[in-house]
C-alpha cells in the first residue's frame, strides 16, 4: 500500500515563528503536494513538484515555501507564521506510471494553529 | 481553467436510503474525475475515478458514479446507505489528465441517520 506521511497530527506555534511540515512518501512518487483545507472552502493547493528540487506555485503561495531535496520529501515552510494560516495541512503524492497514475494519495493531515 | 461545484454543503440520509451527491464541473479539455472520502481526524481515500472508457465507474464500498458529458456531472450513489459512510466527500477534477493539479470541490459532508 502507498503510505504518505506526515511528521505531526498537531502543531501549536506562536505568531511569527518559523514552522516547518513534513511530508514523507515511500512509492517513489515524482509528484508531491501539499493542500490546506478549511471549512467550505475544500482542498486549496498550495505547491508541488514534480521532480527533486522542482517545485511550482499552486492557487495560494503567499507566506509559504517548500523544499524537496530527496524524492520522497516534501517539505511545508511558513517563514513567519500568522494567525490566518491556522488550518489542515495535507500532503499528496502521485506517480506517473503504473496503477498509482493519475491518483493523489493523502496523508493524515496537520492541523496547525497559530497562536 | 477547471472548476468544480458540489451541490449541498450538508446531505442528510436514513440508513438503507439512496445516497446522491452532486457534482458538476467544468473543463476546457477532456477531463478526468474523481472522488475522494475523509473519514473524521484522517486523510482523503479514493473512492473510485473516472479517466477514459465506461462512463458508469464503480469504487469502493459500493459507490459508483456515471460521467455525464452532456450535463458535465459526475454525481456519486450509493444503493443503500450504511452508517459508516458518514464522512465528507470531495469531486475533483484534472484537466491535464495526469493529476499533477487536482481541483476539488468544497465538499459534502453526509450524515446517516438510524
Amino acid at each position: 500500500d502507498v503510505k504518505v506521511t506526515q511528521s505531526s497530527r498537531y502543531l501549536v506555534k506562536r505568531t511569527g515563528e518559523k514552522v516547518f511540515l513534513e511530508c514523507v512518501q515511500d512509492m517513489d512518487h515524482e509528484n508531491m503536494f501539499w493542500y490546506r483545507q478549511d471549512p467550505g472552502l475544500g482542498l486549496r493547493l498550495i505547491y508541488f513538484s514534480y521532480d527533486v528540487k522542482m517545485k511550482e506555485k499552486g492557487d495560494i503561495p503567499e507566506g509559504y515555501s517548500v523544499s524537496r531535496e530527496k524524492k520522497e520529501r516534501f517539505s511545508l515552510i511558513l517563514e513567519s507564521a500568522s494567525t490566518n494560516q491556522t488550518s489542515m495541512y495535507l500532503c499528496a503524492s502521485s506517480g506517473l506510471a503504473g496503477l498509482a497514475k493519475n491518483i493523489q494519495y493523502f496523508g493524515a493531515g496537520t492541523r496547525l494553529s497559530v497562536l | 481553467a477547471q472548476s468544480v461545484t458540489q451541490l449541498g454543503s450538508h446531505v442528510s440520509v436514513s440508513e438503507g436510503a439512496l445516497v446522491l451527491l452532486r457534482c458538476n464541473y467544468s473543463s476546457s479539455v477532456p477531463p478526468y474525475l474523481f472522488w475522494y472520502v475523509q473519514y473524521p481526524n484522517q486523510g482523503l481515500q479514493l473512492l473510485l475515478k473516472y479517466t477514459t472508457g465506461a462512463t458508469l465507474v464503480k469504487g469502493i464500498n459500493g459507490f459508483e458514479a456515471e460521467f455525464k458529458k452532456s450535463e458535465t456531472s459526475f454525481h456519486l450513489t450509493k444503493p443503500s446507505a450504511h452508517m459508516s459512510d458518514a464522512a465528507e466527500y470531495f469531486c475533483a477534477v484534472s484537466a491535464s489528465g495526469s493529476a499533477r493539479q487536482l481541483t476539488f470541490g468544497s465538499g459534502t459532508q453526509l450524515t446517516v441517520l438510524p
